[in-house]
């Protein structure tokens, strides 16, 4: 069965900063997707990432995937308040069963 | 082009009543989701669909119902409301794998 964790779970992060969200999946997959949802919204595209070694990247946001690893990060590039929200990672399987992620609630501070 | 398109918004269903949400997408995909997201939670794959007429269960199926008699429409049904189905629910459609996934706006439902 398909399992997918993320962390950190919550990243409070200054403006500026630098940091990295972790997705972890239990079986094998080529397809990954993260999104971004904010509070009372719904959830908005971010990246599709296809192929083993795929980078995607989108002003401050850049996601990449290992499928040795099992691994998706999205490393966030010089933060400003505008990306606080709750980022997830969705993994697909091979019966086409989108599991998504625990979630990371990023908050950007001055 | 009006994408994934979910109704009710908003519902406040008593315990033991039954419902159904609909959800419509009108960009010819074949594959469609209905998710549940409780309050500061991720979201739960309720069941899915990869073609009409084909449905399959995800990680929290009991309570629910599904069908999809037409590509475009992927209706749930709640059959005996219970306050643990009080959630945020969530349509989603995408044409092919490795496509965008689309989300409709969301279904607020509470059961007292």
């Amino acid at each position: 069965e398909l399992k997918v964790e993320q962390n950190p779970l919550f990243l409070s992060m200054q403006e500026g900063k630098n940091y990295t969200i972790y997705c972890n999946y239990s079986t094998t997959s080529d397809r990954l997707y993260w999104y971004r949802q904010d509070p009372g919204k719904s959830l908005e595209s971010l990246f599709v990432l296809l192929s083993n070694g795929a980078v995607k990247q989108e002003g401050r946001l850049m996601a990449s995937l290992d499928t040795k690893a099992r691994l998706s990060t999205l490393h966030i590039t010089a933060a400003v308040h505008d990306l606080s929200a709750t980022y997830f990672c969705a993994v697909a399987d091979n019966t086409d069963k989108l599991i998504f992620g625990t979630g990371t609630r990023l908050q950007v501070f001055p | 082009n009006a994408g994934v398109t979910q109704t009710p918004k908003f519902r406040i269903l008593k315990i033991g009543q039954s419902m159904t949400l609909q959800c419509t997408q009108d960009m010819n995909h074949n594959y469609m989701y209905w998710y549940r997201q409780d309050p500061g939670m991720g979201l739960k794959l309720i069941y899915y669909s990869v073609g009409a007429g084909i449905t399959d269960k995800g990680e929290v199926p009991n309570g629910y119902n599904v069908s999809r008699s037409t590509t475009e429409d992927f209706p749930l049904r709640l059959e005996l409301a219970a306050p643990s189905q009080t959630s945020v629910y969530f349509c989603a459609s995408l044409y092919s794998s490795g496509n965008t996934i689309y989300f409709g706006e969301g279904s607020w439902l509470t059961v007292v």
